[in-house]
């Protein structure tokens, strides 16, 4: 397996422009985790998917985050409008579930907002 | 509030020496607990996991890890350091079932030749 997929991995955009993130998790996996890591506040989890339905939202940050899985194998990050604050470094992971739990991270989206 | 501590923010040690990095945690029960090395631009690899049983945990790349429930911590050794351990450690915990990981802010550990 090609382990947890992110596109792009590197972003730089301006401030007020839209950003979208892309991940495919690892086949078969039924839950998906989106991560952001900075420098001051270290790995947040942002939400996470359990069989495409998005189960715990709470660490998205505020409403121009968004995050949809249209289908077991795609996920999506949207940032509308972006902000320089929103700079870090995005992680997407996905799990097979209790039982065989381990979160597999994918290799990250750098994002810069100028 | 429930919190995880890596009270070391960087650690270097000369290959071949041991290597112990701390890790205490704030819960009411005990959590599931994980160790997890990030190496420069890649994402994260778990490198051992404690939910139940045998204190004493084995992973991969000579990793061990020890839980003490008197002292809430869940300690990551190693031996033997080897230049490639050069990285960034994370441990986490997942309190309560809830799937929800919650990270350490992290060591990283330079190694000497």
């Amino acid at each position: 397996d090609a382990g947890v997929i992110q596109s792009p991995r590197h972003e730089v955009t301006e401030m007020g422009q839209e950003v979208t993130l892309r991940c495919k998790p690892i086949s078969g996996h039924d839950y998906l985790f989106w991560y952001r890591q900075t420098m001051m506040r270290g790995l947040e989890l942002l939400i996470y998917f359990n069989n495409n339905v998005p189960i715990d939202d709470s660490g998205m940050p505020e409403d121009r985050f968004s995050a949809k899985m249209p289908n077991a194998s795609f996920s999506t990050l949207k940032i509308q409008p972006s902000e320089p604050r929103d700079s870090a470094v995005y992680f997407c992971a996905s799990s097979g579930g209790r039982g065989t739990y381990e979160q597999y991270f994918g290799p990250g989206t750098r994002l810069t907002v100028t | 509030a429930q919190s995880v501590t890596q009270p070391d923010i960087h650690i270097t040690v000369s290959e071949g020496a041991s290597l112990e990095l701390r890790c205490n945690y704030s819960y009411g029960a005990t959590p599931y607990l994980f160790w997890y090395v990030q190496s420069p631009g890649q994402g994260l690899q778990l490198l051992l996991k404690y939910f139940s049983g045998d204190t004493l945990v084995q992973g991969i790349k000579g990793f061990e890890a020890e839980f003490k429930r008197s002292q809430s911590s869940f300690n990551l050794r190693k031996p033997s350091v080897h230049w490639s351990d050069a990285a960034e450690y994370f441990c986490a915990v997942e309190p309560d079932s809830s799937y929800k990981l919650i990270f350490g802010s992290g060591t990283r550990l330079l190694v000497r030749p």
